[in-house]
C-alpha cells in the first residue's frame, strides 16, 4: 500500500519555467490537498478537491493551478516559477471518518528551489 | 479567517524535563490534531482531539483540548533525545479537507 507519492522529491527551475508536481493516493479518498512549508510559517494551504472534478483555492493559490480527472490524481502546476515559490511541498489526502473526524496522510514532499 | 498561534517557536530542554508547547486558534472548531516532523521528513500524526476536555497520551506526550477556551496543549513528560522534532498542531474548520496549521514549534532535547 503506497499511501500518497509524490514526485519529484527535489527540483531546481530558473524563473520563469513550469512544472508540474505529481500526487497519487491509492486509498480511494475523495479529498486532497496541497500545501506549501516555509520556515516559520507552518503549512499553508495552496488548493484542495473534494472529488474528482472539484477544486477550490486555498490561503495561497497565486501562481498555481490544479486539476482533478480521476480520484487518484491531483497535480499540482506552476505556471511561470518565480523565487518566491522556493518551498517544500507537501500534498494530502484525507479520509473521513465521521465523528472520528478525519485523518490526513501527507506524501514525503516535494523540495523546490526556483533560481 | 481561522488563525492558528503556537508557542513556543522554538523549544530548547534537557533531557528528563517537563515542558508544554500550546495552540491558540481563532474560531470555533471541535477537531484539533497535532502532528511530528522530523527534519526532511513528512508530517506523522500523533494525536486527534474531538471534543472539549478531549486528552490523548501517547508515551511521553499528552495532549489535551479546551475548546471554550480555543487552546490545545501538547505536554512532554520526561523528555528524551528522541523527541526532538518540529510539532504542528492543525485545526479543520468548515470543509473537512482544509487544515489550517500553526507555525509550528521546534524541540530540542539536550543531554
Amino acid at each position: 500500500n503506497a499511501g500518497v507519492t509524490q514526485t519529484p522529491k527535489f527540483q531546481v527551475l530558473k524563473t520563469g519555467q513550469s512544472m508540474t508536481l505529481q500526487c497519487a493516493q491509492d486509498m480511494n479518498h475523495e479529498y486532497m490537498s496541497w500545501y506549501r512549508q516555509d520556515p516559520g510559517m507552518g503549512l499553508r494551504l495552496i488548493h484542495y478537491s473534494v472529488g474528482a472534478g472539484i477544486t477550490d483555492q486555498g490561503e495561497v493559490p497565486n501562481g498555481y493551478n490544479v486539476s482533478r480527472s480521476t480520484t487518484e490524481d491531483f497535480p499540482l502546476r506552476l505556471l511561470s516559477a518565480a523565487p518566491s515559490q522556493t518551498s517544500v511541498y507537501f500534498c494530502a489526502s484525507t479520509r473521513l471518518r465521521g465523528q472520528l473526524g478525519t485523518e490526513a496522510f501527507f506524501g514525503q514532499g516535494t523540495r523546490l528551489t526556483v533560481v | 479567517e481561522l488563525k492558528v498561534e503556537q508557542n513556543p517557536l522554538f523549544l530548547s530542554m534537557q533531557e528528563g524535563k517537563n515542558y508544554t508547547i500550546y495552540c491558540n486558534y481563532s474560531t470555533t472548531s471541535d477537531r484539533l490534531y497535532w502532528y511530528r516532523q522530523d527534519p526532511g521528513k513528512s508530517l506523522e500524526s500523533l494525536f486527534v482531539l474531538l471534543s472539549n476536555g478531549a486528552v490523548k497520551q501517547e508515551g511521553r506526550l499528552m495532549a489535551s483540548l479546551d475548546t471554550k477556551a480555543r487552546l490545545s496543549t501538547l505536554h512532554i513528560t520526561a523528555a528524551v533525545h528522541d523527541l526532538s522534532a518540529t510539532y504542528f498542531c492543525a485545526v479543520v474548520a468548515g470543509t473537512a479537507s482544509k487544515l489550517t496549521f500553526g507555525t509550528g514549534t521546534r524541540l530540542q532535547v539536550t543531554l
